[in-house]
């Protein structure tokens, strides 16, 4: 168990441009949440998926944000045509099915700049 | 609309001291409350998690408390180190919403030694 791993940690990219985050869960987990945190406040949920189908998606997540878990293994999570204030930390968390003892684990993040 | 304060924003403590953080949540129904750290640019790291059943929950010098009829929280941490020192958020996962969790805005807590 290698816990919850994203990739990149850090990204810094023009306005406009389109990125790509990747997320790879604990591997018994079926459950795999996206939250955005932005600096001084708590992370904020943007979309879940339980095995491969995506569940809820959040008003934060505009039309220019996708995400995808093909396998239901593997997360990404696309952001296209970069603004400014996309800046941020991605975060993704994993679980089993919900339930009183169900405990969320975070990867690290990626820290996106738009410059 | 099911929402989470945490109180204060931030507090500073000379090392040695007990101290305890506040997390109060405005809708009862959830399934339980996990207390997670966070230091500076990194992700979040699970510490407790009381199940909504439950009224105490410790491990080591950490010990979290839950009165769901009141909508309140409490994380005691014993013996305060340097070490201590980072970002503590709370979070409530509503009933019958998939498990998200809601948040707290955090409280930064720094340990002066």
């Amino acid at each position: 168990d290698t816990g919850v791993s994203q990739d990149p940690r850090h990204k810094i990219t023009k306005r406009g441009q389109n990125v790509t985050f990747r997320c790879d869960p604990i591997s018994e987990h079926n459950r795999l949440y996206w939250y955005r945190q932005t600096l001084g406040q708590g992370p904020e949920f943007l979309t879940y998926f339980q095995n491969e189908a995506q569940l809820e998606k959040s008003r934060l997540l505009s039309d220019r944000f996708s995400a995808e878990r093909p396998k239901g293994s593997f997360s990404t999570l696309e952001i296209q045509r970069t603004e400014q204030g996309d800046s941020a930390m991605y975060l993704c968390a994993s679980s089993r099915r919900g339930g009183v003892n169900t405990e969320a684990f975070f990867g690290q993040g990626t820290r996106l700049t738009v410059v | 609309k099911q929402e989470v304060t945490q109180i204060p924003a931030a507090l500073s403590v000379p090392e040695g001291e007990n101290l305890v953080l506040n997390c109060s949540f405005t809708d009862s129904a959830i399934y339980n409350l996990q207390w997670f750290r966070q230091d500076p640019g990194k992700g979040l790291t699970s510490l407790l998690l009381i199940q909504s059943s439950q009224r105490e929950q410790t491990s080591g010098r950490l010990n979290a408390s839950l009165d769901k009829s009141s909508g309140r929280s409490t994380l005691y941490i014993a013996a305060s180190q340097p070490g201590d020192s980072a970002t503590y958020l709370c979070a409530v996962p509503p009933w019958n919403q998939g498990g998200k969790l809601i948040f707290g805005q955090g409280t930064e807590l720094s340990v002066k030694p």
